[in-house]
């Protein structure tokens, strides 16, 4: 069983085009983000869910909505995407705070593409 | 923004330990020191924590020193699939961030 999936796992698009990647966790955890690894391979918090409740919101272009329908589902919509919205992005979960041991669960990755 | 430094990449040998060092200057005393590394194309995954002990798993050792201004993390006996990108990351506990900085590019070699 896959703790935290995606869907889908590649992405390619043109600009312009709207897009949705899905993320579910099978853990219990009431905890949920996303995260951006661009071709430089820079890792960096876009958003977190705790309990479908946004609670971190980086600088991120207001094209990029993510949506909670529970606290498994945190997914991912882009509007209007541009070449530099091209990257690697992941899914991850957590217990509320990171839990005891500060452990993330981390998805295989939506790799995006944008031509 | 990463508060650790970190070597841009090195290489181990197959079967020896692997020492891997992360500078951590300016941690405060509620901050712990956490390791995660990236196999290429996966997602990070979590190898160990601490905050001022030596800490022990089955996947690494962390040795952190008294002042709390480094780290290293030891891998026993490196294995091919060791290679990876190896990230150290201080969080102060209960923050819902952890902050990856640009890792290790490790590569372990036959």
């Amino acid at each position: 069983d896959t703790a935290v999936s995606q869907t889908p796992k590649y992405l390619v698009t043109q600009m312009g085009n709207d897009k949705s990647i899905k993320c579910e966790q099978n853990l219990g955890h009431d905890t949920m983000y996303w995260y951006k690894q661009d071709s430089k391979k820079f890792l960096k918090i876009m958003f977190s869910y705790n309990n479908k409740e946004l609670i971190i919101n980086e600088t991120v272009p207001n094209r990029f909505s993510p949506k909670s329908p529970d606290k498994a589902h945190l997914n991912l919509h882009i509007n209007s995407l541009e070449l530099g919205d091209s990257a690697v992005y992941f899914c991850a979960s957590s217990p509320p705070g990171l839990g005891a041991t500060g452990e993330l669960f981390f998805g295989e990755g939506s790799r995006l593409t944008v031509l | 923004d990463a508060k650790t430094t970190q070597p841009p990449s090195m290489d181990c040998a197959e079967g020896r330990a692997a020492n891997l060092p992360c500078n951590h200057s300016t941690i405060s005393g509620n901050e712990y020191v956490y390791w995660y590394r990236q196999i290429h194309s996966q997602g990070p995954q979590y190898i160990i924590h601490g905050l001022k002990n030596n800490e022990t798993n089955e996947m690494a050792s962390l040795i952190i020193t008294e002042d709390r201004k480094s780290s290293t993390l030891i891998l026993p006996h490196a294995t091919l699939r060791d290679t990876a990108v190896y990230y150290c990351i201080v969080r102060e506990y209960g923050n819902n961030r952890l902050a990856f900085g640009k890792g290790n590019q490790v590569v372990v070699i036959p």
